[in-house]
Formats: C-alpha cells, structure tokens, sequence
C-alpha cells in the first residue's frame, strides 16, 4: 500500500525566507504525488501535482516541489514566504493504476507558521 | 464555476443519536468521495463513487455508516448511532471522471458528538 511522510508537523519561517515543507513516499513504483494546502475551516485545494516526466513542478501561488526518485521525495518549496501562506499543508499520494487508481493518500499534514 | 457545497458545516449531536451530512458536487463530475479528517491528521477516504455505484467503500465502518447517491448526483453520509470517536470532519470531494487526479473539496461538516 502506497504511504506517505511528511516530516515536521510544524515549521516556522519569517516573512520573506524560504519556505521547504519535506514529504517522502514509499513505493516501489513511482507514484503521482499532489500537495495540497488547508486554509482554516475550509476545504482542500490543490497547490500541484506531478504526473509526468517531468520532475519540477510549478503550481499556484509561487509554490513549487521536485520530484527525487533516488530519494523518493517530493518537497515543497517556496523561495519567500508571505503572511497568506500560513496554512497546513497536505502531501498525497496516488496509484498509476490497478484498483487503486485515483485514489489518494495523505500524509499527516505540516502546519506552516509565517512571522513578521 | 460553484464548488462542491456541504450542509451542515458544523453539527453538534448527543452520542447514539443519528447524523447526516449533505454533499452537492461540481456539476458534471461523476466522481464523488467522502473522507474523513481527525484533528492533526490527514483526511482518509471513507467511500468513493462512480456515479450511482460505490466502487470503494473498504474503509467505511458499515455497522454505524451508510451512503447514497442516488442519481449519481448529491450525496448523503449518514452515521446512525453516533460515538463519541466520530467527532472530526467529514469531507466531500469530486472529480470530473473516473481516475481523475484532480479532487475539488468541499469545506467539510465539522461534527462534534458530546
């Protein structure tokens, strides 16, 4: 079963600082793999994805995350943090195909704090 | 373009009493799930259809939860009786067609059973 690991429940940055949320998935094959962003008391919405070959994904609202088969990552970054970013944010993951297919898994989550 | 809609957004019930959450998807997306989100934890899909037809309900707890989508449109999650352990939020979400990547969720029913 497809499973995923986001470390650090918490990360602080100040406003303007780099922002890395880490997450690693396990797999035997490579999976597609999604992040997604919770603002408080609303739904999910997805930030990115990636399933194609290509490794570096731009998504919404400055974010991106690559993808690292030697090292089975796909990390989150964003290179200056803004106040709007604070949020929790989700790494999934997903089948390419079988019974499993569209269905995603999420990690625990990775609340971010952005201070002045 | 309107999101998915979910009713109640928050509920507060007794424990053994029944509950239902309401969820309308995206119009024209076939695909509708139902997840469920512990505080601090991630949410896990609780039940998935295809249209009409649960293709995926190995994770819903069918002594006290059933489902319908009737018409393959809205849907109804109903726990009957409610435990203490059912407090979190329950999530709908929708996807344009079948093995679909893109999930569009709903703002979720935050249920608290005292």
């Amino acid at each position: 079963a497809q499973s995923v690991t986001q470390l650090g429940s918490h990360v602080s940055v100040s406003e303007g600082a780099l922002v890395l949320l880490r997450c690693n998935y396990s797999s035997s094959v490579p999976p597609y793999l999604f992040w997604y962003v919770q603002y408080p008391n609303q739904g999910l919405q997805l930030l990115l994805k990636y399933t194609s070959a290509a490794t570096l994904v731009k998504g919404i609202n400055g974010f991106e995350a690559e993808f690292k088969k030697s090292e089975t990552s796909f990390h989150l970054t964003k290179p200056s943090a803004h106040m709007s970013d604070a949020a929790e944010y989700f790494c999934a993951v997903s089948d390419r195909g079988g019974t499993s297919y569209g269905k995603l898994t999420f990690g625990q989550g990775t609340i971010l704090t952005v201070h002045p | 373009e309107a999101g998915v809609v979910q009713s109640p957004r928050y509920k507060i019930i007794e424990k053994k009493q029944p509950v239902a959450f309401w969820c309308n998807p995206i119009s024209g997306h076939n695909t509708l799930y139902w997840y469920l989100q512990n505080l601090g934890q991630g949410p896990e899909l609780l039940i998935r259809y295809e249209n009409e037809e649960a293709v995926d309900d190995s994770q819903l707890p069918k002594d006290r939860f059933s489902a319908e989508r009737l018409k393959g449109v809205d849907s109804t999650l109903k726990i009957q009786p409610a435990e203490l352990g059912d407090s979190a939020v329950y999530l709908c979400a929708s996807s344009p067609r079948q093995g679909s990547y893109e999930q569009y969720f709903g703002p979720g029913t935050r249920l608290t059973v005292t």
